[in-house]
């Protein structure tokens, strides 16, 4: 099946910081999503992309759909402390495979 | 109530016992899922179920036995589990099966003794 690469594992950032992470595929997806779980809760849809070289914002965050369609990024813009969780990214393709496939996560810790 | 609940949020339990894990969505969606979220991994997929009827079992082992009675509820029951099936179960819901919005519910942590 699809497998996602999602990098990096892990980051520490000060607050006010850029943060930058990615996620990669051998497979070509139609859709790319970006969720974020806080501790103890649920992962919460951040952004869906739904065109290649799509490039979409939600506040202070900003997510592309890559041209090839076997990437995305997501982009969070001066860091704050709420910000800490994992974020994930989950591909779907069309037709009748519609699962999520998701990334195994990214794991950000702001420091203040 | 809103958006998708789940119940009991933690679970300990031995691998002899019998315990369900439930799922609540007051979304008015037709479709169901259960994933399995284990520490850094990928979320991965269990059942899926829309319209109530079960559209997917991605190859999970018979000790979990899902139930879906209506569009707003959603199941899963487990019997002789093993350790390795520790995990956050995570139950999410869409409007339709294979909508790519999907609203998760905060799990239910469980640990197999």
């Amino acid at each position: 099946g699809q497998q996602l690469n999602q990098s990096p594992q892990s980051m520490f950032i000060q607050e006010g910081e850029d943060v930058s992470m990615n996620c990669t595929s051998s497979s070509i997806f139609n859709t790319w999503l970006w969720y974020k779980q806080d501790p103890g809760e649920g992962p919460v849809l951040l952004i869906a992309l739904y065109k290649a070289g799509e490039l979409t914002s939600n506040g202070r965050l900003t997510a592309q759909f890559g041209i090839t369609r076997k990437d995305s990024f997501l982009n969070i813009s001066a860091s704050i402390p709420s910000d800490v969780g994992i974020y994930f990214c989950a591909g779907q393709l069309s037709g009748s495979a519609r699962q999520l496939t998701f990334g195994s996560g990214t794991q950000l810790t702001v420091l203040p | 109530e809103t958006g998708v609940t789940q119940t009991p949020r933690h679970l300990v339990m031995g691998m002899t016992n019998k315990k369900s894990l439930k799922c609540e969505q007051h979304l008015g969606h037709n479709a169901m899922y259960w994933y399995k979220q284990s520490a850094k991994k990928p979320l991965e997929l269990m059942f899926v179920y829309n319209f109530k009827e079960q559209t997917e079992n991605n190859s999970v082992p018979s000790r979990f036995s899902p139930e879906c009675p209506n569009s707003s509820h959603l199941f899963l029951h487990l019997h002789t589990l093993q350790p390795e099936d520790s995990a956050l179960y995570l139950c999410a819901s869409s409007a339709y099966f294979g909508q790519e919005t999907q609203y998760f519910g905060p799990g239910t942590r469980l640990l197999v003794l």
